[in-house]
């Protein structure tokens, strides 16, 4: 069974909108969660990563203001497209990994397809 | 920099021929890897990891991978594609730096023929 799921899995809005996306560990407690985009036929680049209780860790180029983070408890990472516009239109994907060590392999979401008109 | 490399964009195999995907990696030290494979519109599945020991891995629905170190690689095999195989297939390389993180290659697109 998944052990990350991913919420919603497509949602299609306005320009200028916010938008949620929520990412919840479901058989274990993840310190770290991870959040990704992948443009189409593309790999997958790292966004930033969800530390909870602390402030996420973004990767170079990546607006904080922009892309909101939040990791408020063991089992859940929200990422908010704040002010969306066409450009932000993509494939976002969240991961988790088992703790215990560092050798422990991330466990992925089913991915949010968001489509900003 | 570390950086993944999976020189093939696409593949095109038979049904029941042989599959090799190719994977490179660019690390100071042996990284833990891993295999990926991502459905249209899905998140990622792990096929297989390595992180040291027996050089041959085994994994998930047949498929298998071998670490060569001196060639920095780590192909991903299978004896016999089925039609049910194509997808995109990412190696992963993980790196423990301050901070884990997972470095994705560009992938490779699958394609099974009749």
């Amino acid at each position: 069974g998944a052990v990350v799921s991913q919420h919603p899995s497509w949602v299609i809005c306005k320009s200028g909108t916010s938008v949620k996306i929520e990412c919840r560990s479901l058989d274990f407690q993840a310190t770290t969660m991870f959040w990704y985009r992948q443009f189409p036929k593309q790999s997958l680049m790292l966004m930033a990563t969800s530390n909870e209780g602390s402030k996420a860790t973004y990767e170079q180029g990546v607006e904080k203001d922009k892309f909101l983070i939040n990791h408020a408890s063991l089992t859940l990472s929200t990422l908010t497209v704040t002010s969306a516009h066409p450009e932000d239109s993509s494939f976002y994907i969240c991961s988790a990994r088992d703790p215990g060590g560092s050798d422990q392999p991330q466990h992925f979401g089913d991915g949010t397809r968001l489509s900003i008109l | 920099a570390q950086s993944v490399t999976q020189p093939d964009i696409h593949i095109t195999v038979s049904e029941g021929a042989s599959l090799e995907l190719r994977c490179n990696y660019s690390y100071g030290a042996t990284p833990y890897l891993f295999w990926y494979v991502q459905s249209p519109g899905q998140g990622l599945q792990l096929l297989l990891k390595y992180f040291s020991g027996d050089t041959l891995v085994q994994g998930i629905k047949g498929f298998e991978a071998e670490f060569k170190r001196s060639q920095s690689s780590f192909n991903l095999r299978k004896p016999s594609v089925h039609w049910s195989d194509a997808a995109e297939y990412f190696c992963a390389v993980g790196l423990n730096t301050g901070g884990f993180k997972t470095i994705f290659g560009a992938g490779t697109r699958l394609f099974v023929k009749a």
